[in-house]
């Protein structure tokens, strides 16, 4: 079956622009993550949701980012007045379930880029 | 501060031999550890994990060991391949069977075997 998607596969933006990142997950998946990953960093945490809420915000950085989840199936990451520091791969994954016990599956990623 | 490290950058073998990464952590509350291999352009794709309540766990080529009381864990693959070539994770959780559990990762070794 189908992975997890994201789009676009590359953004170029201009700092202070907004930005849009969308995650499709594997069908059926409840739980869905975004993490960003620096250049020469393994990925960070950012946000989980469980269905439509964000069950833990406390990995995004600033109130500059902010991720939505209407019908607990795609999620978009949107990042207001972008800056430099924000470029990096932003990569989403989703599971089964929450825990441990549930495999976390990842898109490709979004590689984003700030002008 | 980083919680899960990846001290060695990278990391040359020859087809056929040993490949062994490690990786240590700094927090005793993690008690699940996993490893990902992520090849460029694509996301971490998961390869195996180990409760903290185990020293061992084995999949094929595929041997991860833990030592809890140095907060140590390697990676072995034998016998290594050429597609084992990429980028090598390692991750903890803490609360495993709770809810929205994030993966912590280093920062990853490039593994490289020539054949």
């Amino acid at each position: 079956g189908a992975g997890v998607s994201q789009t676009p596969s590359n953004k170029v933006t201009e700092k202070g622009k907004y930005v849009e990142l969308r995650c499709d997950p594997i069908s059926g998946h409840t739980a869905l993550y975004w993490y960003r990953q620096s250049l020469g960093q393994g990925p960070e945490f950012l946000i989980y949701f469980q269905g439509t809420g964000a069950a833990d915000d406390s990995g995004l950085p600033n109130d500059r980012f902010f991720a939505v989840r209407p019908e607990g199936s795609v999620s978009t990451l949107k990042i207001q007045r972008t800056e430099r520091g924000d470029s990096a791969m932003y990569l989403c994954a989703s599971s089964l379930g929450p825990g441990a016990r549930y495999e976390q599956f990842f898109g490709p990623g979004t590689r984003l880029t700030v002008l | 501060d980083q919680q899960v490290k990846q001290n060695s950058p990278s990391l040359s073998v020859q087809e056929g031999r040993i490949s062994i990464l490690n990786c240590d952590y700094t927090n005793s509350m993690f008690d699940y550890f996993l490893w990902y291999k992520k090849y460029p352009a694509e996301g971490p794709t998961f390869l195996i994990s180990i409760s903290s309540i185990k020293d061992k766990n084995e999949d094929g080529r595929f041997t991860v060991f833990l030592n809890k009381s140095a907060k140590h864990l390697s990676l072995h693959i034998v016998p290594s391949q050429p597609g084992d070539s990429a980028v090598y994770f390692c991750a903890a959780i803490r609360g495993a069977n709770q809810a929205g559990t994030a993966l912590i990762f280093g920062k990853g070794t490039t593994l490289s075997v020539s054949s």
